[in-house]
């Protein structure tokens, strides 16, 4: 059964920095496209970032570019998501999921860590 | 970045009746060259993360019953559950994936009435 298991999430002030996790299992990871996804309380959802399998490229909406760091290890099939410069508007809940291999569709989510922008 | 729009944004229908939603895209994801429709559908359930229900456009995912369809081409697309169960009581979105970054619409909020 895939599981993904996302941490890291908390309050922040503005202009401060979180590093959120995905700890995924079984499936084999390192064949995967690995995404971020969020979703502002009582609102629609925003892919934010996706690396390839192994790690080479990687992709980032444009709200975020320049401020967030998608990584990945994929001996410790580990998920990552190193946040910076961190606005209001970045408050959400943020997802691990996983996307086919052939375009973006995410058939598997983690339950997801809520990130809270506030003084 | 293609601007997906749903309708309408909440409808309550009685159980065991049908419920429609609509997506539309502000362009075509319609891909000519292998005639695919990039659309996915997602049904939400509170406090629970996304479930993939349908992609290109039509085509449900594994284990999903079969009272959930998807229809629709180029830049109209609709979700339509055939007979309404208690358990389909969710926000429902529409995604599309023809080109980057993959955008959602806004949701549409099913109820029983």
């Amino acid at each position: 059964e895939v599981q993904l298991v996302e941490s890291g999430g908390g309050l922040v002030q503005p202009g401060g920095s979180l590093r959120l996790s995905c700890a995924a299992s079984g499936f084999t990871f390192s064949s995967y496209w690995m995404n971020w996804v969020r979703q502002a309380p009582g609102k629609g959802l925003e892919w934010v970032a996706n690396i390839k399998q192994d790690g080479s490229e990687k992709y980032y909406v444009d709200s975020v570019k320049g401020r967030f760091i998608i990584s990945r290890d994929n001996a410790k099939n580990s998920l990552y998501l190193q946040m910076n410069s961190l606005r209001a508007e970045d408050t959400a809940v943020y997802y691990c999921a996983s996307r086919y291999p052939w375009n973006y569709v995410f058939p598997s989510w983690g339950q997801g860590t809520l990130v809270t922008v506030s003084s | 970045d293609i601007v997906m729009t749903q309708s309408p944004d909440s409808l309550a229908v009685s159980l065991g009746e049908r419920a429609t939603i609509d997506c539309k895209s502000s362009q075509s994801v319609l891909y000519s060259s292998n005639n695919k429709n990039y659309l996915a559908w997602y049904q939400q359930k509170p406090g629970q993360p996304p479930k993939l229900l349908i992609y290109w456009a039509s085509t449900r995912e594994s284990g999903v019953p079969v009272r959930f369809s998807g229809s629709g081409s180029g830049t109209d697309f609709a979700l339509t559950i055939s007979s309404l169960q208690a358990e389909d009581v969710a926000v429902y979105y529409c995604q599309q994936y023809y080109s980057t970054p993959p955008t959602f619409g806004q949701g549409t909020k099913v109820e029983i009435k």
